[in-house]
């Protein structure tokens, strides 16, 4: 099945730096990479997700980058906010209909 | 908008005990899923269903079992609760492969 491998497992940054979080994946066939945050307490949600097709997607703050060469999708996060604290998972796709997440990245902001 | 409702939030058993936890979403989706939550293990994926009465064993699905009796109802069942399996699960549906995943609020289960 997928493999999908997820680093740093923890990042500190100070308020208004840059954050990045990388998966690898190993399904070549895979064509969808979702990223989910989860605040304490609270359940995971979909934040940025990007398709095969596209290298790169922008949401305001956030970015998803995609290397489908080196099997590998990434987290951006630009000027980093104290709201930003939380735990982010990737998801890898497989043609298996199970859902594989990564093993999770906690994000501290310190203001 | 998608709700995926678990049955509880916080759970204590007793070792030996038969639990159940259940989720329910309303979205017709085809496919739900269980978790398990531990720090720093990230979402272990116990079992999964892609269709009523249909399942399939995730990474984990030791000590536990499931049922899918109605397409928007999906239950955990622990047959003999043991103190390794205090944890958060999670329950989450999905209406396909390449598709947003929701989850449920968790449910906190302590074995004692």
């Amino acid at each position: 099945g997928e493999n999908v491998e997820q680093h740093p497992s923890t990042l500190s940054v100070q308020e208004g730096d840059s954050a990045v979080i990388k998966c690898t994946y190993s399904d070549s066939a895979s064509n969808y990479f979702p990223w989910y945050k989860q605040e304490l307490g609270k359940r995971p949600q979909l934040i940025i997700d990007i398709r095969s097709n596209v290298g790169e997607k922008k949401d305001q703050r956030i970015a998803v980058t995609l290397n489908k060469t080196a099997k590998h999708f990434s987290l951006h996060i630009t000027e980093t906010q104290p709201e930003d604290s939380a735990v982010y998972f990737c998801r890898g796709d497989t043609g298996r209909r199970a859902l594989t997440f990564g093993s999770g990245t906690r994000l501290q902001v310190q203001p | 908008d998608v709700k995926v409702t678990q049955s509880s939030r916080y759970l204590v058993k007793r070792t030996g005990e038969k639990v159940f936890l259940e989720c329910v979403q309303d979205m017709d989706h085809e496919n739900m899923f269980w978790y398990r939550q531990d720090p720093g293990l990230g979402l272990r994926l116990i079992y999964f269903s892609y269709d009523v009465k249909m399942k399939e064993k995730g990474d984990i699905p030791e000590g536990y079992s499931v049922s899918r009796e109605k397409k928007e109802r999906f239950s955990l069942i622990l047959e003999s609760a043991s103190t390794n399996q205090t944890s958060m699960y999670l329950c989450a549906s999905s209406d396909g492969r390449n598709t947003e995943a929701f989850f449920g609020q968790g449910t906190r289960l302590t074995v004692v």
